[in-house]
């Protein structure tokens, strides 16, 4: 399958700061990524869709001032939480989408664990 | 209605038996349809992908597809206590870019 890596992979920081996280799509060029969040036992819970060049699209209930993503590249999209706070602590997920519109697979980088003190 | 359906079981089956994931949708017009395993604390990894009614094979797993029942399944076969993990159902809606996923599925495979 394709890869995508995700870094950092763990991180921890103060309340307040800000943090940013990296996705990369390594032998394949997506112009289509996603970013998820995912809570202990609980299901992926779809935060943006991000297209390369263009703005993000969030879903309802995420705060675009708060999550901010760029997708600058063919190859690379970030995903910001800023002002982070112990609730945003959460796996963070992203995802790079291969292949033809209507039949593109999914691929995942390996999630960024983030908490915040 | 939930667009992507998906027992939450947990499904326990012995090793070596044959498990059945199933997932039902409610977007009659998508075509693309993909499993994903999901072990505790990792992120979701492919597994299959299927856009044709009927099955298909890989190793020992079997997609099938029913789009008239809206209905997708994936078996694995001669289960080995590695296949432990919670299993994903993914719909691509039709005219979007958009995946739904299901809630998953949690199997055990009991040695």
């Amino acid at each position: 399958g394709a890869v995508v890596s995700q870094h950092p992979s763990w991180v921890i920081c103060k309340s307040g700061t800000s943090v940013k996280i990296e996705c990369r799509s390594l032998d394949f060029q997506a112009t289509t990524m996603f970013w998820y969040r995912q809570f202990p036992k609980q299901s992926l819970m779809l935060m943006a869709t991000s297209n390369e060049g263009s703005k993000a699209t969030y879903e309802q209930g995420v705060e675009k001032d708060k999550f901010l993503i760029n997708h600058a590249s063919l190859t690379l999209s970030t995903l910001t939480v800023t002002s982070a706070h112990p609730e945003d602590s959460s796996f963070y997920i992203c995802s790079a989408r291969r292949g033809l519109a209507g039949t593109g697979e999914l691929f995942f980088g390996e999630g960024s664990r983030l908490t915040v003190l | 209605q939930k667009e992507v359906e998906q027992n939450s079981g947990p499904l326990s089956v012995p090793e070596g038996a044959i498990a059945s994931l199933n997932c039902t949708y409610s977007d009659r017009g998508s075509q693309s349809f993909f499993w994903y395993r999901q072990y505790s604390g990792k992120s979701p990894e492919l597994i299959m992908s299927i856009y044709s009614n009927g099955d298909k094979e890989d190793g020992r797993f079997t997609a099938q597809l029913n789009k008239a029942s809206q209905y997708v399944s994936l078996l694995i076969r001669d289960s080995q206590p590695s296949d432990s993990a919670t299993y994903l159902c993914a719909v691509l809606l039709s005219g979007t870019y958009k995946y739904i996923f299901g809630t998953g599925t949690r199997l055990k495979v009991l040695a």
